[in-house]
């Protein structure tokens, strides 16, 4: 998975409650990106860093927050978890030069009760 | 409409087959075009990458790029057990902006 790590890589959790998923990678890229996928929706961007601190919303970002004090960790937070958040999330990471090209980590399954 | 329609199969396929994956799009300005393999409880991988019209093959894939038609394909010659996967494409306009992901194909390659 290209040197990335997500973590926890499975969690079940509690409506109204804070969850923080963290990614971290090895390569050194400089964007990098928070997805969930859900059937009949594919890949949706939440977030996404083009570098230390700075921070992008994408398509789906309501509920959702991000920080990126470290080039390796890209933390998405659920503020106040809700059950239209029960996903499977995935981080990506993509140099700087090739962006159209995005390499993924394993995944995330959150499951928001 | 969507800004990318990908037949959601499931297509089941014998071994050895060619098999022929889709995708079509909206927006003109899309110049990028991927394809990924995912297989069940992974991440997506980046099998091939394309850049405006025309083909590109690697080994048994071959992926296809109609800019007139707002029509992608991938085709996998010889198709093996080890294809079985949900394939998904994605597009973007270029360097910078917002990738665009099909809804993924589920492929069953049967021995």
């Amino acid at each position: 998975d290209a040197g990335i790590t997500q973590s926890p890589r499975h969690k079940v959790t509690e409506t109204g409650t804070p969850v923080t998923l963290r990614c971290h990678q090895t390569e050194n890229h400089r964007y990098m990106y928070w997805y969930r996928q859900d059937p009949g929706h594919g890949l949706r961007l939440i977030h996404y860093s083009y570098g230390v601190k700075d921070t992008d919303k994408g398509e789906v970002s309501d509920g959702y927050s991000v920080s990126r004090s470290k080039t390796e960790d890209f933390l998405l937070t659920l503020e106040s978890a809700t059950s239209s958040q029960t996903s499977v999330y995935f981080c990506a990471i993509s140099e700087s030069v090739r962006r159209e090209t995005q390499y993924f980590g394993p995944g995330t399954r959150l499951l928001v009760l | 409409q969507k800004e990318v329609e990908q037949d959601p199969g499931p297509l089941s396929v014998p071994e050895g087959a060619i098999v022929s994956l889709n995708c079509t799009y909206s927006n003109s300005a899309f110049q990028y075009f991927m394809w990924y393999r995912q297989y069940s409880r992974k991440g997506p991988e980046l099998l091939m990458y394309t850049y405006s019209s025309g083909n590109k093959e690697d080994g048994r894939f071959t992926a296809q790029v109609d800019k007139s038609s707002k029509y992608i394909s991938l085709f996998i010659r010889d198709s093996q057990p080890s294809d079985s996967a949900t394939y998904l494409c994605a597009m973007s306009a270029g360097t910078g902006n917002q990738f665009y992901f099909g809804t993924g194909t589920s492929l069953t390659v049967i021995p």
